[in-house]
């Protein structure tokens, strides 16, 4: 079986300052990992995906990921926050199944 | 249009009454998959389909709940005697083949059952 464990609810940034979600899954071999962001009144859109090589990636608006096999992480983070990331960000993972399984999601929240 | 299309956007019902979800996912995608979003909470599987193959349907909550989709076209995902449990939003996605590639999302239907 495969699953996510996002451990914080709600992150709390000013602008300007660094960001790093953590996510943490379960899965017995090398999964899939992906981060996915919900912007209000927005669908969800793909930031950035792994799957094999380099185990940090680069996405989109900035984020990077660092995939680390001994720690079962995937945490995603962003060297200097907009007022504009604010929005709600999903870790998933996809093992032996084609179903992604996400996690609870972080709240990101970032003050002027 | 060019990405996926969920209709209706809102839908507000009574207790016991039936609805109907449809997914336009984009062309060409052959998996489709719906999930379910409750207020505060994550994503919840609830139904895959992948080309002409047996839906994997191991997400469903009930048996009120059921989904179609012709070929590689349009879904429906119906929910029978709602109760105020199903109220959240109800998200399709669709995407290429293979477990790397990225789903895209449709806005969702927000179901609210009063």
């Amino acid at each position: 079986a495969q699953s996510v464990t996002q451990p914080d609810i709600h992150i709390t940034v000013s602008e300007g300052a660094s960001l790093e979600l953590r996510c943490n899954y379960s899965y017995g071999a090398t999964p899939y990992l992906f981060w996915y962001v919900q912007s209000p009144g927005q669908g969800l859109q793909l930031l950035l995906k792994y799957f094999s090589g380099d185990t940090l990636v680069q996405g989109i608006k900035g984020f990077e990921a660092e995939f680390k096999r001994s720690q079962s992480s995937f945490n995603l983070r962003k060297p200097s926050v907009h007022w504009s990331d604010a929005a709600e960000y999903f870790c998933a993972v996809a093992g032996g199944s084609y179903i992604p399984t996400f996690g609870r999601g972080t709240s990101l929240i970032v003050h002027p | 249009g060019a990405g996926v299309s969920q209709s209706p956007s809102n839908k507000v019902t009574e207790k016991g009454k039936d609805v109907e979800l449809r997914c336009d996912p984009i062309s060409g995608h052959t998996a489709l998959y719906w999930y379910r979003q409750r207020l505060g909470q994550g994503l919840e599987f609830l139904i895959y389909f992948q080309g002409n193959s047996a839906p994997d349907k191991s997400g469903l909550p009930s048996d009120r709940f059921s989904a179609e989709r012709t070929g590689e076209s349009v879904s429906t995902l119906t929910i029978q005697r709602t109760q105020q449990e199903d109220s959240a939003v109800y998200l399709c996605a669709s995407s290429l083949a293979g477990r790397s590639e990225k789903l895209f999302f449709g806005s969702g239907t927000q179901l609210s059952v009063l």
